[in-house]
């Protein structure tokens, strides 16, 4: 079983839909949890991270953490074409591994017009 | 600006041959990490260090290896015993601070392949 895993896309959308991205971990220990977009050719940046359960609110995105589920989501309101891109969901074990994070393999999202 | 500087864009790899990747960083980031990102898939860990003259391996460290003589330069060197080194490399570094918010910020990258 993989350490973080996404689920498969590619996953497509309508423009102004809501595009809900998920990821399950393994570790139950994990302590934070962390969203990137990567544009095609590019390198990862942060959208934003979670560490304590229930939502987090940052203008059209929002993060959900179940740890009793071992489960983190990512909503995209009113999605723009803008928004597509692989988004990368990671987590940190924490204790001693401070700072080291395991990431899933991604997921595609397609916003069409 | 502040950020991460990864040299060279483009690289590529005669058989036989060790290069080596440039990672610098004016973040006055204690942390820096070395990913690999094949197409489609997801970064793999390569090395990281956490301090000045010390690092560990990461889940794929054969066939690489890694310095850390100053805390602003992370060089990675892809060595000859590296049978599949066409990829995405991605340099990182963050806060090592034992807190929960520390995020990795990351370089444009490195594309390698072989010639």
């Amino acid at each position: 079983q993989k350490e973080v895993e996404q689920n498969s896309g590619p996953l497509s959308v309508p423009e102004g839909a809501i595009a809900s991205l998920n990821c399950t971990y393994s570790d139950r220990g994990s302590q934070s949890f962390f969203w990137y977009r990567q544009y095609s050719g590019k390198s990862p940046e942060l959208i934003m991270f979670i560490y304590s359960n229930g939502d987090k609110e940052d203008g059209r995105f929002t993060a959900q953490l179940n740890k009793a589920s071992q489960y983190v989501s990512l909503l995209i309101r009113d999605s723009q074409p803008s928004d597509s891109a692989t988004y990368l969901c990671a987590v940190n074990a924490g204790g001693t591994s401070y700072g080291k994070l395991t990431f899933g393999q991604g997921t595609i999202l397609t916003v069409h017009p | 600006d502040g950020g991460i500087t990864q040299s060279p864009k483009y690289l590529f790899r005669k058989e036989g041959q060790n290069v080596t990747l440039s990672c610098e960083q004016n973040l006055n980031h204690d942390a820096m990490y070395w990913y690999r990102q094949d197409p489609g898939q997801g970064l793999r860990l390569i090395y990281y260090s956490q301090i000045v003259n010390d690092f560990q391996k990461g889940d794929i460290a054969e066939g690489y290896s890694v310095s850390r003589e100053k805390k602003e330069s992370f060089p990675l060197t892809v060595t000859s015993a590296q049978k599949n080194p066409t990829a995405f490399y991605l340099c990182a570094s963050s806060i090592a601070r034992q807190t929960l918010d520390q995020p990795q910020h990351f370089g444009d990258g490195t594309r390698l392949s072989i010639l």
